[in-house]
């Protein structure tokens, strides 16, 4: 069965105190692993779609890499505006459907 | 650019009556559309996929008599919750897959949804 699982749950951070969020995965047949962004009471916002084992993507304060079994988001010098539940998702081989995990809960105090 | 919008932001409504809400791709054609719930502090759970002209596919238990899914373009997608009752009362957000190119899907920012 196609799963994913983030850790931890919550974290809290100092702000520019850098950590790294974790998602793993089993999933028959990767199409592509999504990180997302969701605020309260809104949307998810798409961050990083990473598609094999070795690819990096960055985006100003966030890197998201990826292996056959896991990706991780890193959160480099985070700012309090970066405080919201991150989203990690993988598509499998012949689906469009995305299987989400429980998300990361990250709040970065001043 | 990717930008899905949705259609009330939040709505009221009183047991037994129906409630139509509306996802669409502003400035691209989505090939499938996706139709997710979210109760809180819960990650995203995802009802049915829906394709411009066909019918939707709905996941396990959810019932296609009471959420009706139509796709009458490549940019509209309609949910109407039938008959609400207040365990309909979530957060339901729509999300548009491109119609070429990546498989990334762009999602709507939500709307909520109370039955009273």
């Amino acid at each position: 069965e196609d799963q994913v699982t983030q850790s931890p749950e919550a974290l809290r951070l100092q702000e520019g105190e850098s950590s790294s969020l974790n998602c793993s995965y089993t999933v028959s047949g990767l199409r592509g692993l999504f990180w997302y962004r969701q605020d309260p009471g809104k949307g998810p916002e798409f961050l990083f779609t990473l598609y094999s084992a070795g690819e990096e993507k960055e985006k100003e304060r966030l890197k998201a890499t990826l292996t056959k079994k896991e990706s991780f988001l890193h959160i480099t010098a985070p700012k309090p505006e970066d405080s919201a539940t991150y989203l990690c998702a993988v598509q499998a081989g012949g689906t469009d459907k995305l299987i989400f995990g429980t998300g990361t809960r990250l709040q970065v105090f001043p | 650019g990717a930008v899905v919008s949705q259609h009330p932001s939040w709505v009221i409504c009183k047991s037994g009556t129906s409630v139509k809400i509306e996802c669409r791709s502003l400035d691209f054609q989505a090939t499938t559309m996706f139709w997710y719930r979210q109760f809180p502090k819960q990650s995203l759970m995802l009802m049915a996929t829906s394709n411009e002209g066909s019918k939707a596919t709905y996941e396990q238990g959810v019932e296609k008599d009471k959420f009706l899914i139509n796709h009458a373009s490549l940019t509209l997608s309609t949910l109407t919750v039938t008959s609400a009752h207040p365990e309909d009362s979530s957060f339901y957000i729509c999300s548009a897959q491109r119609l070429a190119g990546s498989y990334e899907q762009y999602f709507g920012p939500g709307t909520r949804l109370t039955v009273t």
